[in-house]
């Protein structure tokens, strides 16, 4: 069965500061990944994902992240975090042969202070 | 239209009372979701809807009952619930139910059992 970890539950950063979450999935098939930021008393909402092709993918707002198949990591980056990145993360992995479940980690707590 | 709405926003409920949460999307997905999500925790796989025939049931138990209607509408029915079934209830869709496709989350409902 698939597995994520998310070692981090929380990470402190001040703001403008660099930040790394890091996941790490266990799977012996290929593999879709995701990141998932979910706000204060929102659902979730996609940060982004992994499919195949290049190794690192970018969102709008600034994070990135690099699958690492040898690692089986997908580590979430960001140069220079703001107050407003302050939420809950989730990196989630979906098995690449056919139906989507979608597996996700305990979570990290980002918290960007001034 | 990239949204998916959920009502009630809250709702408490006495372990005697039925009750209905809904789940609505016009983005012409095929697969929807329901989660449920305690608190600090990652969100859990209940049931999955793929062109509006139930694919995946977690086991979940019978005091939850999904609906599908048509394929813009998700119900989830709650009869004699009990206080650990307190969370936030997250509805998603996505396109079709395969691997890699974005789930777009609802902001959920946040349920009360008394």
């Amino acid at each position: 069965a698939q597995s994520v970890t998310q070692l981090d539950s929380q990470v402190p950063v001040f703001e403008e500061a660099p930040v790394e979450l890091r996941c790490n999935y266990s799977s012996s098939v290929s593999v879709y990944l995701f990141w998932y930021v979910q706000y204060p008393n929102q659902g979730l909402q996609l940060l982004l994902k992994y499919l195949s092709g290049s190794t690192l993918v970018e969102s709008i707002n600034g994070f990135e992240a690099e699958f690492n198949k040898s690692q089986t990591s997908f580590h979430l980056r960001k140069p220079s975090v703001h107050i407003s990145d302050t939420a809950e993360y989730f990196c989630a992995v979906a098995s690449g042969t056919g139906f989507q479940k979608l597996v996700f980690g305990t979570g990290t707590r980002l918290l960007v202070s001034p | 239209d990239t949204e998916v709405t959920q009502t009630p926003k809250h709702l408490v409920m006495g372990m005697t009372n039925k009750k209905s949460l809904k789940c609505e999307q016009h983005m012409g997905h095929r697969a929807m979701y329901w989660y449920k999500q305690k608190a600090k925790k990652p969100p859990e796989l209940m049931f999955v809807y793929s062109y509006e025939k139930l694919s995946i049931n977690e086991s979940v138990p019978s005091r939850f009952s999904p609906e599908c209607p048509n394929s813009s509408l998700l119900n989830l029915h709650l009869h004699a619930l009990q206080p650990e079934d307190s969370a936030l209830y997250l509805c998603a869709s996505s396109q079709d139910w395969l691997a890699g496709l974005e789930q777009f989350f609802g902001p959920g409902t946040r349920l009360t059992v008394l």
